[in-house]
């Protein structure tokens, strides 16, 4: 157990449709990172937040969004999903920037 | 050219057997590397870090980064059917999101 927590598992909505994520870092862990696993394209750096604060971006698209709250959890939200969104999504948390600790992930099928 | 290539097998050895997996990487500005191991519907979990060039060792798991070659490697002694998972090497600059390879997926077979 890496000491992150992800809500929900799994999401089943439809095209179109939004969700949102939501992550607890490990405590003490300012940094938030999200990041998407295709099958074709791995595992991609959507997002970076520290302490409540924006720090890198990846290849997130418009229609996502994310933020850091004051008690240092976080939220992805999609929008306007489509087929291709579905994927495993995982938060990850650090102290160091480089020695990253994943959740277990939310399962996202859009239909 | 991707920043970091992966094969993504699949592996296959004996219970036993030494495994060596490994990266290639384009960017030489990368300072920190990492290794993970991905169980199967579970999420990424830190094996090992290594800043810069050199060795690390943490019992059966040894990881060597050759920067003049750009090209990182894993090494698992002593292999488990335990050990049997998806490896993603990672890499980063100093400001910490990490690039991925896609994986090579290992199976040890008793």
């Amino acid at each position: 157990d890496s000491g992150v927590t992800q809500t929900p598992k799994h999401l089943i909505t439809a095209t179109g449709q939004r969700v949102t994520l939501r992550c607890s870092p490990r405590s003490g862990d300012l940094s938030v990172y999200w990041y998407q696993q295709s099958l074709d394209q791995g595992l991609q750096f959507l997002i970076q937040y520290y302490n409540g604060e924006e720090r890198a971006k990846g290849n997130i698209l418009e229609r996502f969004s994310a933020q850091q709250f004051p008690d240092l959890h976080s939220e992805l939200n999609l929008s306007s999903l489509e087929l291709g969104d579905s994927a495993l999504y995982f938060c990850a948390s650090s102290v160091d920037s480089y020695t990253q600790y994943f959740g277990p992930g939310t399962r996202l099928t859009v239909l | 050219q991707k920043e970091v290539e992966q094969d993504p097998g699949p592996l296959s050895v004996p219970e036993g057997a030494i495994v060596s997996l490994n990266c290639t990487y384009s960017n030489s500005a990368f300072q920190y590397f990492m290794w993970y191991r991905q169980y199967s519907r579970k999420g990424p979990e830190l094996l090992m870090y290594t800043y810069s060039s050199g060795n690390k060792e943490d019992g059966r798991f040894t990881a060597q980064v050759d920067k003049s070659s750009k090209y990182i490697s894993l090494f698992i002694r002593d292999s488990q059917p335990s050990d049997s998972a998806t490896y993603l090497c990672a890499m980063s600059l100093s400001q910490g999101n990490l690039i991925f390879g896609k994986g090579t997926k290992l199976s040890v077979k008793p």
